[in-house]
């Protein structure tokens, strides 16, 4: 079946650092990947699309000079959180689609700012 | 806009038992239907996808769900629960197979022995 991982899966940093999280699609080419956010004991929110060589199109009340996306090529798309602050602090899962009705989902990131 | 609602954000079944997580929906155009899986600290796994054909879909791990149009609804049942199915279930609803996924708010289901 269709594996996207996500690396980091956890990751510490400090209060105004800069952190990246990699979302990858293993076995097949993704033409499409989302980002969400999921809070604890919350539902995924969605924060952006992404589409490989655009740019990606964020949801209302997501800042996209904080939360910059990369879809450099159709396996790879990146998550950075710039001048990240531990509000940032949540856990970070992407997906990945090829073809319509398929969505596959990373393992997650756990991002802790202290 | 379209939306999901999961009734009851905890159901505990003994194992053994019945197990109904209850989605309905809301949607302008014909749903695509999905539910997920979430185990601690993981991503999602998909169990079962509703995409116009049958009514009744049949997934992973013995689940399966029933589309009733007239009722808005996608519950996700299981005919025996087993421990291992203790986890967080999520239902979702998309436009069209390859948009964003709007999720409920997820049901955690524990599994009493």
């Amino acid at each position: 079946g269709a594996v996207v991982s996500q690396h980091p899966s956890w990751v510490i940093c400090k209060s105004g650092t800069s952190v990246k999280i990699e979302c990858r699609s293993l076995d097949f080419q993704a033409t499409t990947m989302f980002w969400y956010r999921q809070f604890p004991k919350q539902s995924l929110m969605l924060m952006a699309t992404s589409n490989e060589g655009s740019k990606a199109t964020y949801e209302q009340g997501v800042e996209k000079d904080k939360f910059l996306i990369n879809h450099a090529s159709l396996t790879l798309s990146t998550l950075t959180v710039t001048s990240a602050h531990p509000e940032d602090s949540s856990f970070y899962i992407c997906s990945a689609s090829e073809r319509i009705y398929e969505q596959y989902f990373g393992p997650g990131t756990r991002l802790t700012v202290t | 806009a379209q939306s999901v609602t999961q009734l009851g954000s905890h159901v505990s079944v003994s194992e053994g038992a019945l197990v109904l997580l209850r989605c309905n929906y809301s949607s302008s155009v014909p749903p695509y239907l999905f539910w997920y899986v979430q185990y601690p600290n993981q991503g999602l796994q998909l169990l079962l996808k509703y995409t116009s054909a049958a009514t009744l879909v049949k997934g992973i791990n013995g689940f399966e769900a029933e589309f009733k149009k007239s009722e808005t609804s996608f519950h996700l049942t299981k005919p025996s629960a087993h421990m291992s199915d203790a986890a967080e279930y999520f239902c979702a609803v998309s436009e069209s197979g390859n948009t964003p996924l709007v999720f409920g708010k997820g049901t955690r289901l524990s599994v009493i022995a």
